[in-house]
């Protein structure tokens, strides 16, 4: 597996605190991206990096926010997390400048609102 | 936006068989079409990708064909064994200097039976 890596690997918490959520690579690769999964959708892109302190939107971004201060890490926060925002949580990674476009997964996270 | 649809949900085979898997998407400008394959618990896992270029891709066991007129692709798995259970993930972007943001099919749950 490429060197990514994503903490906490499970995080249960309670609705309306905020939470941040890490990813960081090894791999010096450009993109960062993240989505969440959840059962009937797949995978949904929340937010993404194309270098360092440049982010935008993805198709589900509302409730989140994204920083990278630095090549290998991406933070996700949920600023008051809220029930719907349960699910799974992957980072991933991809550097066409390597001739391929495959973006690699971390392990994902698991996080719980009640 | 783009929107992948991803046919069959389910989809079991005998031990042997072929299994097909098709995707439709909807935006002409979509260049790239991976393959995902998520084990249980796992993350998901690139097994073959195509360029909007190439009409039909095999790696072993696995192809890929795309037909970029009726704007759909498919994967096609020869030899099935038990080992291929898993979920199964379609995808297409549009390849930019801002990076390669996905967007997912729902998933087919493949279920090999020996």
């Amino acid at each position: 597996d490429a060197g990514i890596t994503q903490s906490p690997r499970h995080k249960v918490t309670e609705t309306g605190t905020p939470v941040t959520l890490r990813c960081h690579q090894t791999e010096n690769h450009r993109y960062m991206y993240w989505y969440r999964q959840d059962p009937g959708h797949g995978l949904r892109l929340i937010h993404y990096s194309y270098g360092v302190k440049d982010t935008d939107k993805g198709e589900v971004s509302d409730g989140y926010s994204v920083s990278r201060s630095k090549t290998e890490d991406f933070l996700l926060t949920l600023e008051s997390a809220t029930s719907s925002q349960t699910s799974v949580y992957f980072c991933a990674i991809s550097d066409p400048g390597l001739s391929s476009y495959e973006q690699y997964f971390g392990p994902g996270t698991r996080l719980t609102v009640t | 936006g783009e929107n992948v649809e991803q046919h069959p949900s389910t989809l079991s085979v005998q031990e042997g068989d072929s299994a097909v898997i098709k995707c439709t998407y909807s935006d002409s400008a979509s260049n790239y079409f991976p393959w995902y394959k998520q084990e249980l618990g796992k993350r998901p896992q690139l097994i073959i990708d195509i360029r909007s270029n190439v009409g039909e891709k095999k790696d072993q066991r696995i192809a890929v064909t795309l037909n970029k007129t009726a704007k759909h692709f498919s994967l096609h798995i020869t030899e099935t064994q038990p080992e291929d259970s898993a979920v199964y993930f379609c995808a297409a972007s549009r390849i930019g200097e801002y990076g390669n943001k996905l967007v997912f099919g729902a998933g087919t749950i493949l279920r090999v039976k020996s």
